[in-house]
């Protein structure tokens, strides 16, 4: 079955470290999003990817990079850990712009 | 103001009860709308499109009202495994790198209880 999985499911860094969290689905979806949460902000939008080597800008993109070279993978980057990171990370894909999003478990990072 | 406002609750209610969930959005050019559920440690879910006519999935039925920018979403016959939080979901209109995102409400928790 396609699906869509994000690694790893726990993360523990230290401040200043260079962090990249992996999203990959296999449905052959365009459109790639990667969102934080966090209590008391609900989902918040850092990146997102409409097709091979598009990225694009969430609400929170600072200190995050990704790149898209393939269909099938949209990794995270955390340039330099700060704890302000401290964060819950969904990686989500769709099929269209009108459909919803489906969304990987989730990676739980930390930075201490 | 936030673009997707909604009630955080908490809502707690008996198994059986009907409940209620309201949500906002301030931009008219939102096209697309849903209603997400996310279990607690766990990704949201998709639970149902809204569609401008109504919509219905079993005990869940779903309300747009454009003109007045609200969404709602009605449980009846609550079962303990709806204890969960809803979250209101909005999509906007238009070309370009604003179309096709998300916005999602901060969400509303529910607990149902025996």
């Amino acid at each position: 079955d396609a699906e869509i999985t994000q690694s790893p499911r726990h993360k523990i860094t230290e401040t200043g470290r260079q962090v990249t969290l992996a999203c990959h689905q296999t449905w052959n979806h365009n459109n790639m999003f990667w969102y934080r949460q966090d209590l008391g902000h609900g989902l918040r939008l850092i990146h997102y990817s409409y097709g091979v080597q598009d990225t694009n800008k969430g609400e929170v993109s600072d200190g995050y990079s990704v790149s898209r070279s393939n269909t099938e993978d949209l990794p995270l980057t955390l340039e330099s850990a700060a704890s302000s990171q401290t964060s819950v990370y969904f990686c989500a894909s769709s099929k269209d712009r009108n459909y919803g999003y489906t969304f990987g478990s989730g990676t739980r990072l930390t930075v201490v | 103001r936030k673009e997707v406002e909604q009630d955080p609750g908490p809502f707690n209610v008996p198994e059986g009860a009907t409940v209620a969930f309201n949500c906002t959005y301030s931009n008219s050019a939102s096209q697309s709308f849903f209603w997400y559920r996310q279990d607690c440690r766990k990704e949201p879910k998709l639970l149902m499109s809204v569609y401008s006519s109504g919509n219905e999935d079993g005990r869940f039925t779903a309300q747009l009202n454009r003109a007045s920018q609200y969404i709602s979403l009605l449980i009846r016959d609550s079962k303990l495994s709806d204890s969960a939080t809803y979250l209101c979901v909005v999509n906007l209109k238009g070309g370009g790198t604003s179309y096709g995102k998300l916005t999602f409400g901060q969400g509303t928790i529910l607990t149902v209880h025996p």
